[in-house]
């Protein structure tokens, strides 16, 4: 099946700094999914974004699906930001979503 | 917005006792999913349907039934629950076929203890 590389494992950012996660994926996808897992487990959609490149806020993502990842961009980050970045593939209709492992992300005051 | 509710947040339950998870959407989305998620393993599928009264196993059905009588429910069953479904349990709903897109919105997951 398709793989799901996260890196790096984890991150530990001062409040205000920038950051970028990466996701490279194994095989050709039609649908990519960035989320944030906040403290009490809800999965957070940032961004459906299986090309191009998307922006909401102080966050924006990029995929470049002929090289088979994506970058999810922080920018100015808070505090809230911190907790566990997941993304997430699937081929062709009706497929489960292939998560990788997550990125932890720590922002500090 | 999508909207995704499961019946509770958390559960305690006792070794052999069955255990219903519900699931409501509220998209009139055809696709539902039932994940469970466990440190050092990830995100994994226990079951999907399609359609009402459809349902295809995942990566990890063996324990678990499912149930979809109508199209916004989606439930999952543990027949006997047992220690090792200790876990947190995330359902998610989305469109078939790509339209308007693949996009699969989750619930707020129910944290199971099996005691």
């Amino acid at each position: 099946g398709i793989q799901v590389e996260q890196s790096p494992p984890d991150l530990i950012l001062q409040e205000g700094a920038n950051s970028t996660l990466r996701c490279n994926f194994s095989d050709s996808v039609n649908n990519l999914q960035w989320f944030h897992q906040n403290p009490w487990g809800q999965l957070i959609n940032l961004f459906y974004i299986p090309s191009g490149t998307k922006q909401n806020g102080r966050l924006s993502a990029t995929t470049v699906a002929t090289e088979r990842y994506s970058l999810l961009y922080i920018s100015s980050s808070q505090t809230t930001d911190s907790g566990v970045y997941f993304c997430a593939v699937s081929m062709g209709a009706n497929s489960k979503l292939t998560f990788g492992k997550g990125i932890t992300l720590s922002v500090r005051p | 917005d999508v909207k995704v509710t499961q019946s509770s947040r958390y559960l305690v339950k006792r070794t052999g006792e069955k255990v219903f998870l519900e699931c409501v959407q509220d998209m009139d989305h055809e696709n539902m999913f039932w994940y469970r998620q466990d440190p050092g393993l990830g995100l994994r599928l226990i079951y999907f349907s399609y359609d009402v009264k459809m349902k295809e196993k995942g990566d990890i059905p063996e324990g678990y039934s499912v149930s979809r009588e109508k199209k916004e429910r989606f439930s999952l069953i543990l027949e006997s629950a047992s220690t090792n479904q200790t876990s947190m349990y995330l359902c998610a709903s989305s469109s078939p076929g790509g339209f308007p897109s693949y996009e699969q919105y989750f619930g707020p997951g129910t944290r199971l203890t099996v005691t």
